[in-house]
């Protein structure tokens, strides 16, 4: 059973570009949220997506979008990047809970991004 | 921004002894939960412990909370060398279905 998988692993790019990451769920996972960790901290929630919505929303300026596929993967782009969005981005999946919040987050291993 | 605050920032112990974490949050919570993260890697779930709870096993975990104090704690005992790595308790508020607000995280070192 596959885990959480996020693509790049790795990026480089220059500031005032636009990227694109990428993250397919845990098997049997509908929910997936996005979370940024600068270095020595801990992770700083961006957005979460259900049903290919937009469902809840963190302290992140426009610039920070995202979109979810009917198969329940997920994109986040960032757009005008800035020498601060380089720390590490991490996407969560959970199960469906009939009625119940998606309690335990099951975390990919990151795309590390470096802003040049 | 963050919920709340581990302590201490920063744990060494032998392999063998007991490792105590404590979290602090600011919310009325749903649930606290307690992840572990290797080397600026992919975070791993160890534990949830529900608002109506007040404590919790799994293994060699053991996690309080004291929700009048806003606080909790987790004991890892017998600490092996792989024990070595970052914990950060998570809560859920109540009212925000699984979005996750994380404390600053205590990095624990388990020397040989």
């Amino acid at each position: 059973d596959a885990g959480v998988t996020q693509s790049p692993t790795h990026l480089i790019k220059t500031r005032g570009q636009q990227v694109t990451l990428r993250c397919s769920p845990k098997s049997g996972h509908d929910t997936v949220s996005w979370y940024q960790q600068a270095l020595g901290q801990g992770p700083q929630f961006i957005f979460q997506y259900y049903e290919e919505e937009e469902r809840q929303r963190g302290n992140f300026p426009d610039r920070f979008s995202g979109h979810q596929f009917p198969n329940y993967s997920s994109e986040l782009n960032v757009n005008a990047l800035l020498l601060g969005d380089s720390p590490l981005y991490l996407c969560a999946s959970s199960p469906p809970l009939a009625g119940a919040s998606r309690e335990t987050q099951y975390f990919g291993p990151g795309t590390r991004l470096l802003v040049l | 921004s963050q919920q709340g605050e581990e302590d201490p920032q920063a744990l060494s112990i032998q392999e063998g002894e007991n490792a105590t974490m404590n979290c602090s949050y600011k919310t009325s919570i749903n649930n606290l939960q307690w992840y572990r993260q290797n080397s600026g890697r992919g975070l791993v779930h160890l534990i949830l412990i529900r608002s109506n709870e007040r404590e919790k096993h799994s293994g060699r975990l053991r996690v309080t909370l004291d929700t009048s104090k806003k606080s909790s704690s987790l004991l890892i005992t017998a600490s092996r060398a792989a024990d070595t790595a970052s914990y950060f308790c998570a809560t859920a508020a109540t009212g925000t279905a699984s979005k996750l607000t994380f404390g600053t995280g205590t990095r624990l070192q388990v020397t040989l």
